[in-house]
C-alpha cells in the first residue's frame, strides 16, 4: 500500500565499479520510468516500461547504462564501470496509466556519488 | 531539448504574494502536468491539465494551458512559507514516444 520505494537512499562508490539501484513501484502500476537529475538541475528522462512492451531506451546516455523490469514490477537500474559524471540523484516514478496519460508517483530517489 | 521549459528559472516573492509560473513546451500535448519538488528529491503531482481543458484549479492553484500558444502557467495565490520549493511541469505527448518529459523548472523562494 506504500508509495514508490527506492533503494539505496544514498551510494557512495569508486570510480570503475559497477553499481544497482532498486525500484519497487506501486502494486498494479503497468509504467515505470528512470530519471536523473544533477544538482540544481531538470529531470533527464533515461527509460520508460509501460507492461509487457519493449521499454523506451532512448534517454539512456551511453551502453554502461541498463534497466530491466522483472514479472512488470520491481525495476533495477544497473551503471557498469562508473564515472564521477554518473553522480547525481536517480529518481524512480510509477503510473497507473501509459505514455503520461497518468499522473505519475515518484520516489525519494537514490543519490549517487562517484568518487 | 527538452520539452517543457519553464520561466522564470528562479522566483522570490514575500508570504502573502501571488506567485506565477510559466511553462512553454513545442509539439502536441495529451495534457500538461505540475510537480512540485521539496529538498532535491522526489517529486509530488500538483495537478494535471489535458489538451481540451483551458482552466483548473486545486485549493490555491490555478493551472491555465493555451494550447494555440503552447503555454501554461502555475498561479499559487497567497503564498506561504511551506511553498517554497522547485516546481516543474512536465508534457505527455500526444503522439509518437510515450513518456512524460520534465523542464528545467522554477526555484520558488518564499519570503517571511
Amino acid at each position: 500500500g506504500a508509495g514508490v520505494s527506492q533503494s539505496p537512499s544514498n551510494k557512495v562508490t569508486e570510480k570503475g565499479k559497477d553499481v544497482e539501484l532498486r525500484c519497487d513501484p506501486i502494486s498494479g502500476h503497468t509504467a515505470l520510468y528512470w530519471y536523473r537529475q544533477s544538482l540544481g538541475q531538470g529531470l533527464e528522462f533515461l527509460i520508460y516500461f509501460q507492461g509487457n512492451s519493449a521499454p523506451d531506451k532512448s534517454g539512456l546516455p551511453s551502453d554502461r547504462f541498463s534497466a530491466e523490469r522483472t514479472g512488470g514490477s520491481v525495476s533495477t537500474l544497473t551503471i557498469q564501470r562508473t564515472q564521477q559524471e554518473d553522480s547525481a540523484v536517480y529518481l524512480c516514478a510509477s503510473s497507473p496509466g501509459p505514455g503520461g496519460r497518468a499522473e505519475a508517483f515518484f520516489g525519494q530517489g537514490t543519490r549517487l556519488t562517484v568518487v | 531539448s527538452q520539452q517543457g521549459e519553464e520561466d522564470p528559472q528562479a522566483l522570490s516573492i514575500q508570504e502573502g504574494e501571488n506567485a506565477t509560473m510559466n511553462c512553454s513546451y513545442k509539439t502536441s500535448i495529451n495534457n500538461l502536468q505540475w510537480y512540485r519538488q521539496n529538498s532535491g528529491r522526489g517529486l509530488v503531482h500538483l495537478i494535471l491539465i489535458r489538451s481540451n481543458e483551458r482552466e483548473k484549479h486545486s485549493g490555491r492553484l490555478r493551472v491555465t494551458l493555451d494550447t494555440s500558444k503552447k503555454s501554461s502557467s502555475l498561479l499559487i495565490t497567497a503564498s506561504r512559507a511551506a511553498d517554497t520549493a522547485s516546481y516543474f511541469c512536465a508534457t505527455a505527448p500526444l503522439r509518437g514516444a510515450q513518456k512524460l518529459v520534465f523542464g528545467q523548472g522554477t526555484r520558488l523562494t518564499i519570503n517571511p
